[in-house]
């Protein structure tokens, strides 16, 4: 596609239950990042992807959360048993991944808002 | 973190100018990177600095003073559409560290 796609855009849950998050990045981009902005606070970092390497899951703020990124493309978050704390828009991201400057360019999705009732 | 400092708001006058400081505590970095973010929408990459010094787009300019640690975002000739929070982040390696970001005003 022309941009990063998110799905869903909106999601409300019940404190408790499991959501899934999608992000389909720029076709070519072999990066793949998540991150997490609550109301009024920067972006947190969560995960990063780069090709078919390991995974940075040094964000990921408990074992609550958890992404996988199939084929190289296509990433989903999910988490587990959602907590009131975790309302807030999930943004998924990707870039060229190739080093030097170009790594830090990165293409944003508009976002998954996620409300945890 | 980076401990990324940036001011909370900034309020000026369509036509002016604006400068957003952004601050940090940390010594080895790749590049200093600025982001536009509006209200509702996803961040939109702006401006990078790799060397100290100033780096002009147009009506932006962002500098950089690695030996001071401190960054800036220079906004001219202000237009309504400006008005946006401004995020300033440091990558290091792969890893994009964002600041809380600056939201700015633009007034007629």
């Amino acid at each position: 596609g022309a941009g990063v796609s998110q799905s869903p855009s909106n999601k409300v849950t019940e404190k408790g239950k499991d959501v899934e998050l999608r992000c389909d990045p720029i076709s070519g981009h072999t990066a793949l990042y998540w991150y997490r902005q609550s109301l009024g606070q920067g972006l947190e970092f969560l995960i990063y992807f780069q090709g078919n390497s390991a995974p940075d899951k040094s964000g990921l703020p408990s074992d609550r959360f958890s992404a996988e990124r199939t084929g190289g493309s296509v990433s989903t978050l999910t988490i587990q048993r959602t907590q009131q704390e975790d309302s807030a828009v999930y943004l998924c991201a990707s870039s060229f991944g190739s080093g030097g400057m170009a790594t830090g360019e990165l293409f944003f999705g508009e976002g998954s808002r996620l409300t945890v009732l | 973190g980076q401990n990324i400092d940036q001011p909370t708001e900034m309020t000026a006058t369509e036509g002016a100018i604006v400068q957003i400081n952004c601050t940090y505590q940390t010594s080895g970095f790749n590049g200093l990177f600025w982001y536009q973010q509006h209200a509702g929408e996803a961040p939109t990459f702006l401006s990078y600095n790799v060397l100290d010094g100033l780096e002009e787009k147009g009506r932006f300019s962002s500098f950089l003073s690695r030996s001071k640690g401190y960054s800036y975002l220079l906004l001219k000739e202000l237009q309504m559409k400006d008005s946006a929070s401004y995020l300033c982040a440091i990558l290091q390696g792969y890893k994009l560290s964002f600041g809380a970001g600056t939201t700015v005003t633009v007034r007629a």
